[in-house]
């Protein structure tokens, strides 16, 4: 049973649309994260966050934001979409220490369409 | 930056047969993860390894973190058809401070044939 949340799954939109992708944990996990994902490729991680009010760069560049005001929440906004942003969006918790801190749990994904 | 290469890129075989695919890094290791991920799917943890050397199974799969720490092998017997997917390898150096972030390998896409 999945205990983060994506939504939406699927999104087709127009160009220059704003769009927040929502995310959601219910395992008290401090970090979070945002991988972006080509069908079949490898995970590129462009924010993460310690906690509340933490918010960093990952290792690939990314128009988009993000903000962490409560524990459980950490959503991903793209104020004006692009074709170039279309990919598969994923986001990930973990605990903050001990062997917790390394292991991944990961949302099913947000796919989305720029056309 | 620390790289993960994965290998084979992608295997087809026959259900029933064993399964073996591998991980190398540029840089040691100090955690290897495997990741399932199905189509359409977000990556599932397979396994964990923390210590070099750590020899772990689940079920049918079986993980090794690398005596160099550079490199982890998984296997998969007698495959059936739902082991079809994507495998990820995943680790996390020694220099990672508080960040715990993990690099990710290419992925070995399997394909399991009646």
């Amino acid at each position: 049973e999945a205990d983060i949340y994506q939504t939406p799954r699927y999104l087709v939109i127009g160009t220059g649309k704003k769009i927040t992708l929502e995310c959601s944990q219910t395992m008290g996990h401090d970090k979070m994260y945002w991988y972006q994902q080509d069908p079949g490729m490898e995970l590129h991680l462009i924010h993460y966050s310690y906690g509340v009010n933490s918010t960093e760069k990952g290792d690939l560049s990314s128009e988009s934001t993000v903000s962490r005001i409560r524990t459980e929440h950490f959503p991903l906004t793209l104020e004006s979409a692009r074709p170039s942003h279309t990919s598969q969006y994923l986001c990930a918790s973990s605990e903050y220490s001990g062997s917790g801190a390394n292991v991944l749990t990961f949302g099913a994904g947000s796919r989305l369409t720029v056309l | 930056g620390q790289q993960l290469n994965q290998s084979p890129q992608s295997m087809f075989i026959q259900e029933g047969e064993d399964v073996s695919m591998n991980c190398t890094s540029s840089s040691i290791f100090n955690t290897w993860l495997w990741y399932k991920q199905d189509p359409g799917e977000g990556p599932v943890l397979l396994i964990a390894l923390y210590k070099a050397g750590e020899l772990t199974s689940n079920g049918r799969l079986t993980a090794q973190f690398g005596i160099t720490r550079k490199d982890s092998f998984l296997n998969i017997s007698a495959s059936i058809p739902s082991d079809v997917g994507i495998y990820f390898c995943a680790g996390r150096g020694p220099l990672g401070g508080t960040a715990s972030k993990l690099t990710f390998g290419t992925g070995t896409r399997l394909q399991v044939t009646l």
